[in-house]
């Protein structure tokens, strides 16, 4: 059964720094997602990293994957106010078409 | 704006009662996902159809239940609701149902309230 366990769960930075959020997942997944949800709201597509060593660039923002352990991280660069929200990674089942959540890391940029 | 319509956006009920949530996904997506968001239990995908037929399911209550219909559109049907079914309710849709993964577009949710 895939598991998707992500941390930190909770990240408070200030604007201009850089850090990353790590998603590691049990089994081998068919793609890793990475989503934003803001407060209240739907989730919005971020990534979908589909193989090895895939690395994917938007903005501030950067995701990669290593499958070989089971990892994905999200990168953010020089953070600003507007990124704060909850990010969330999902694994795909394989064959099957179900995601599987992390449990999301609350991410608040401070001025 | 992802293409995937709920309704309603919030639904305030009690306890015992029973609810529809409607979705219609994207022009063109075949598959409907749902999902329910709850505080304790996270994210968990609920059950998949794709062009009607029930194609994958996950943790979804004896309670719950759901259909495609011929128009694509879904519904996700709760009955005898309890306190902990409060949640919000995603439906996400695709192209593809099974084989190659596509990705999911996730409509804005119902909420909903049992009191």
């Amino acid at each position: 059964e895939l598991k998707v366990e992500q941390n930190p769960l909770f990240l408070s930075m200030q604007e201009g720094k850089n850090y990353t959020i790590y998603c590691n997942y049990s089994t081998t997944s068919d793609r890793l997602y990475w989503y934003r949800q803001d407060p209240g709201k739907s989730l919005e597509s971020l990534f979908v990293l589909l193989s090895n060593g895939a690395v994917k660039q938007e903005g501030r923002l950067m995701a990669s994957l290593d499958t070989k352990a089971r990892l994905s991280t999200l990168h953010i660069t020089a953070a600003v106010h507007d990124l704060s929200a909850t990010y969330f990674c999902a694994g795909l089942i394989q064959g099957a078409q179900k995601l599987v959540f992390g449990q999301g890391t609350r991410l608040t940029i401070n001025p | 704006d992802s293409g995937v319509t709920q309704t309603p956006k919030h639904l305030i009920t009690a306890t015992g009662q029973r609810v529809t949530l409607r979705c219609s996904p994207r022009s063109g997506d075949l598959s409907v996902y749902w999902y329910q968001q709850s505080l304790d239990q996270g994210l968990q995908f609920l059950i998949q159809y794709y062009n009607g037929e029930e194609r994958a399911k996950g943790n979804i209550l004896e309670r719950f239940s759901a259909q495609q219909f011929p128009d694509l559109h879904s519904e996700l049907n709760l009955s005898s609701l309890e306190l902990g079914d409060s949640a919000l309710y995603f439906c996400a849709s695709s192209v593809a149902g099974q084989g190659v993964p596509y990705e999911q577009y996730f409509g804005p949710g119902t909420r909903l309230t049992v009191t």
